[in-house]
């Protein structure tokens, strides 16, 4: 079936700091890969996306490349604001249906 | 000029009451959803609608019924509410299917049962 599995938070970290959220996917087809991002008491914004293997999405900073080998699509950023504190998640496209299927969520705390 | 609006955005109602929850898009799109948030921030498909017509339904309880009355709107009608029903319903859209497609969502409706 089609399952996304991110890394446990919340991430802390200090202003500047690097982040990476780890993403991993089943491999099931060929699926387009995505990272959400939940501000508080908003909806899902899509962040950055990815349609095939060794493409790199990338958006405000934020990086992650479809790795096919890995079946990995991690979230990168080289220096994080405080502004950037929310909730990230990885999705799937499922196969053969309009859906998407999402990570459980990885919350992102950045203190000054 | 909101993408996807959903009204209300609280919503606080006793259990065994009937609520609906309404979305509409105006991005000309031809697909519409239904996305369920739980307390941890899971995020699980519900419905979705493809110019109108049902084409997934999760196991959602019978008590869930979904209605697309035109391309541009999906409203969520819910029945006898229970405890476990509490949670962010998130409507979204897209248009087309696979292949790269992006949803686009709403702000979200906080459903709490008393």
């Amino acid at each position: 079936g089609n399952s996304v599995t991110q890394m446990e938070g919340p991430v802390t970290l200090s202003e500047e700091a690097f982040l990476t959220i780890n993403c991993t996917y089943t491999a099931t087809g060929y699926p387009s890969l995505f990272w959400y991002v939940q501000y508080p008491g908003e909806g899902l914004q899509l962040l950055l996306k990815a349609t095939k293997a060794d493409d790199k999405g990338s958006n405000k900073g934020f990086e992650a490349t479809y790795r096919k080998e890995t079946t990995s699509f991690h979230l990168e950023k080289g220096s994080v604001q405080v502004s950037d504190s929310a909730v990230y998640f990885c999705s799937r496209e499922d196969t053969g249906r309009r859906a998407l299927t999402f990570g459980s969520g990885t919350r992102l705390q950045v203190q000054p | 000029d909101t993408a996807v609006s959903q009204t209300p955005k609280y919503l606080v109602t006793q259990m065994g009451n009937d609520k609906s929850i309404k979305c509409e898009q105006n991005l000309g799109h031809d697909t519409m959803y239904w996305y369920k948030q739980d307390s941890k921030k899971f995020l699980k498909i519900m419905f979705s609608y493809n110019n109108k017509e049902l084409i997934i339904n999760e196991t959602v309880p019978n008590r869930f019924s979904p209605k697309s009355p035109d391309k541009a709107h999906l409203n969520l009608h819910i029945n006898s509410l229970e405890l476990g029903d509490s949670a962010v319903y998130f409507c979204a859209s897209s248009q087309g299917g696979r292949g790269g497609y992006e949803q686009y969502f709403g702000p979200g409706t906080r459903l709490t049962v008393t």
